[in-house]
């Protein structure tokens, strides 16, 4: 299995400000994605994200928004821009199996709350 | 569209007690279907994962089935512990892609003294 922590454990931040999270993984993998949780959700992937390519976006998300960075294949970056309450969530990194490629590892979230 | 929804949504019992969560999908074509368990406050852990042609897998107390055929899953939890208090997700895939996956809501289960 994968080790991923994550930065920060929690934030809360005023409206129109950015805030960027790191993910660290243990090992070299592939694809890391990003998924945000709101309060009482299930999770909602926002981006793939693969190294030396860019972030590939789900519907409803932009890179404007939410750019990402993915310098190597242990480290990643998402960027929450232009804050509002709404954006409000757990924000949750993952990387695949390397065992199954078809199973997942996630990181400990991270908390946003926008005032 | 791809759904996945699970039942009930929270649920309580006594420590001890055994308890079943359900889950049904549409999600087509079929690649794996898991269980994870997520605590409070931190990102889900995988408890077990079923491809098309297994219909159980166990890992200790937690014992998963799968029914491809009626597009039904349930996670059966034996004698439970104040520990197993968490939010439990069933997630299915249609590819090996494991990040293209279609996750549902969750059922909170609270183990109570």
């Amino acid at each position: 299995s994968a080790v991923i922590s994550q930065k920060p454990s929690r934030d809360i931040c005023q409206r129109g400000t950015s805030l960027t999270i790191q993910c660290q993984v243990d090992s070299q993998v592939t694809m890391m994605f990003w998924y945000r949780q709101q309060p009482g959700q299930s999770l909602t992937l926002i981006a793939t994200a693969n190294q030396g390519s860019e972030a590939t976006y789900e519907s409803g998300f932009v890179i404007d928004k939410f750019p990402i960075s993915r310098p190597n294949l242990t480290f990643s970056t998402l960027t929450v821009s232009n804050m509002s309450p709404e954006d409000s969530s757990i924000y949750l990194c993952s990387v695949d199996g390397f065992r199954r490629a078809d199973t997942q590892y996630f990181g400990p979230g991270t908390r946003l709350t926008v005032l | 569209k791809n759904q996945v929804e699970q039942s009930p949504q929270s649920l309580i019992i006594l420590e001890g007690k055994n308890c079943t969560l359900q889950c049904n999908y549409t999600v087509s074509p079929f690649s794996n279907l898991r269980w994870y368990k997520q605590d409070t406050g931190r990102g889900p852990v995988s408890l077990t994962i079923m491809t098309f042609s297994e219909n159980t897998k166990s890992n200790g107390r937690y014992t998963a089935t799968l029914d491809a055929d009626t597009k039904q899953s349930s996670l059966h939890i034996t004698a439970s512990q104040l520990s197993d208090s968490a939010s439990y997700i069933c997630v299915v895939s249609g590819s090996t892609n494991a990040g293209k996956s279609t996750f549902g809501d969750g059922t909170t289960l609270t183990v109570k003294p």
